[in-house]
């Protein structure tokens, strides 16, 4: 286990409305990401961190930002849900020096936009 | 641009089968690494295993191996005498390492394959 928690587990929100997803690490891993999982698309990464405050973008980035003032903490916000949100999120962290790294995962927040 | 086939959208096999699950990449950089990484139905994603591309040899752990060709870029994953509890989604990812500092950290996934093993 790699310490990470993801909350909430399950959302569900309404469209328009902003969204904070937050992952937490108890590992002080440098490096974590953002993906989503969606049928036929497999997993797609919207950002990731490299440190504290240092974040970048993903494939899939547009409509969401990241925070990470500390090296625990990532969090994804959604500022105005759609419905082409609705997925399955998954945060990562890379035990290593970052993407050559196996990742660890979250157990996933399901967010449903209606 | 990197990119991961998973051509086989679904396998079903009975129990004991052989079953081969195919990854095929495409990269420039000349460094890079592979993997893959298990979901079973429960929904959490495990890594099973990394290799760089400087490593061809093949893998076996148990009852699962990997073959791993550059000739063919092909990283592809054997489960032999498949068991129920092997039932998951298999994603194969790659990993490049670009040449010039400030490369971007983007791991790529396949679409993933989906495996039944039946009773």
């Amino acid at each position: 286990d790699a310490g990470i928690t993801q909350s909430p587990r399950h959302k569900v929100t309404e469209t328009g409305t902003p969204v904070t997803l937050r992952c937490h690490q108890t590992e002080n891993h440098r490096y974590m990401y953002w993906y989503r999982q969606d049928p036929g698309h497999g997993l797609r990464l919207i950002h990731y961190s490299y440190g504290v405050k240092d974040t970048d973008k993903g494939e899939v980035s547009d409509g969401y930002s990241v925070s990470r003032s500390k090296t625990e903490d990532f969090l994804l916000t959604l500022e105005s849900a759609t419905s082409s949100q609705t997925s399955v999120y998954f945060c990562a962290i890379s035990v290593g020096t970052g993407g050559n790294s196996p990742l660890h995962f979250g157990n996933g927040t399901r967010l449903t936009v209606t | 641009a990197q990119k991961v086939t998973q051509a086989q959208t679904e396998i079903s096999v009975v129990e004991k089968e052989d079953v081969t699950l195919d990854c095929v990449y495409e990269t420039r950089d000349t460094t890079y690494y592979l993997f893959w990484y298990k979901q079973p139905p429960s929904g959490e994603l495990v890594f099973l295993i990394r290799r760089n591309s400087f490593d061809e040899q093949n893998e076996i752990s148990g009852r699962y191996s990997w073959n791993f060709q550059k000739s063919t870029s092909s990283f592809n994953f054997t489960i032999t005498a498949s068991q129920v509890v092997d039932s998951a989604v298999y994603f194969c990812a790659l990993f490049g390492v670009p040449i010039t500092q400030g490369g971007s950290e983007k791991l790529v996934f396949g679409k993933g394959t989906k495996l039944t093993v039946n009773p």
